[in-house]
């Protein structure tokens, strides 16, 4: 399995400008999470889909954060417009049905705003 | 609302001593517990899991970490650590129903001294 696959791993841009990260769930799972790290604030929790329909956004800071989940294989997570404050790594993560709670995280998706 | 507490920042350990990290989680029933580490610039891994039955659990590269209902707590051991050990560990609860995301702890960062 490729395990759950994450784009960009690193990008740089400026404030202002849109970004959009995105997620590739492991195939089969049906719920996915997109997660943000800072130092400040460790790992927050910032929205979740099951079998593609969001359920929880709370966490989502602003109008500005935007999710998306067109289909059980792909997901993005969109800025816009983007603020130095947004630089923090982005995770992705999926889970079966199972309902074990064990979440399979990608690699992250390192974001610098200037 | 659940939550979970890592009381240690910081950790040092020498090579070869043995560790212990501490996990303290808040929530009214039995959660389910985990241990995920994190190298630098990767994603979380998944080192070991407590759902229920025996409270001392085995994980990967050799951790364990002993469920205590009476001290709420889930802490992470390994008898011997390895300079590859030094890493971020995090550890996170569940409450085992519905679809929704862990709530994470802090995190620890080990430090191994040579």
């Amino acid at each position: 399995d490729a395990g759950v696959i994450q784009s960009p791993r690193h990008e740089v841009t400026e404030m202002g400008q849109e970004v959009t990260l995105r997620c590739k769930p492991i195939s089969g799972h049906n719920s996915l999470f997109w997660y943000r790290q800072t130092m400040m604030r460790g790992l927050e929790l910032l929205i979740y889909f099951n079998n593609n329909v969001p359920i929880d956004d709370s966490g989502m800071p602003e109008d500005r954060f935007s999710a998306k989940m067109p289909n059980a294989s792909f997901s993005t997570l969109k800025i816009q417009p983007s603020e130095p404050r947004d630089s923090a790594v982005y995770f992705c993560a999926s889970r079966d049905s199972t309902n074990t709670g064990e979440l399979f995280f990608g690699e992250g998706s390192r974001l610098t705003v200037l | 609302a659940q939550s979970v507490t890592q009381p240690d920042i910081h950790i040092t350990v020498s090579e070869g001593a043995s560790l212990e990290l501490r996990c303290n989680y808040s929530y009214g029933a039995t959660p389910y517990l985990f241990w995920y580490v994190q190298s630098p610039g990767q994603g979380l891994q998944l080192l070991l899991k407590y759902f229920s039955g025996d409270t001392l659990v085995q994980g990967i590269k050799g951790f364990e970490a002993e469920f205590k209902r009476s001290q709420s707590s889930f802490n992470l051991r390994k008898p011997s650590v390895h300079w590859s050990d030094a890493a971020e560990y995090f550890c996170a609860s569940h409450s085992g129903g519905g679809a929704d995301g862990l709530t994470f702890g802090k995190g620890t960062h080990l430090i191994i001294q040579p």
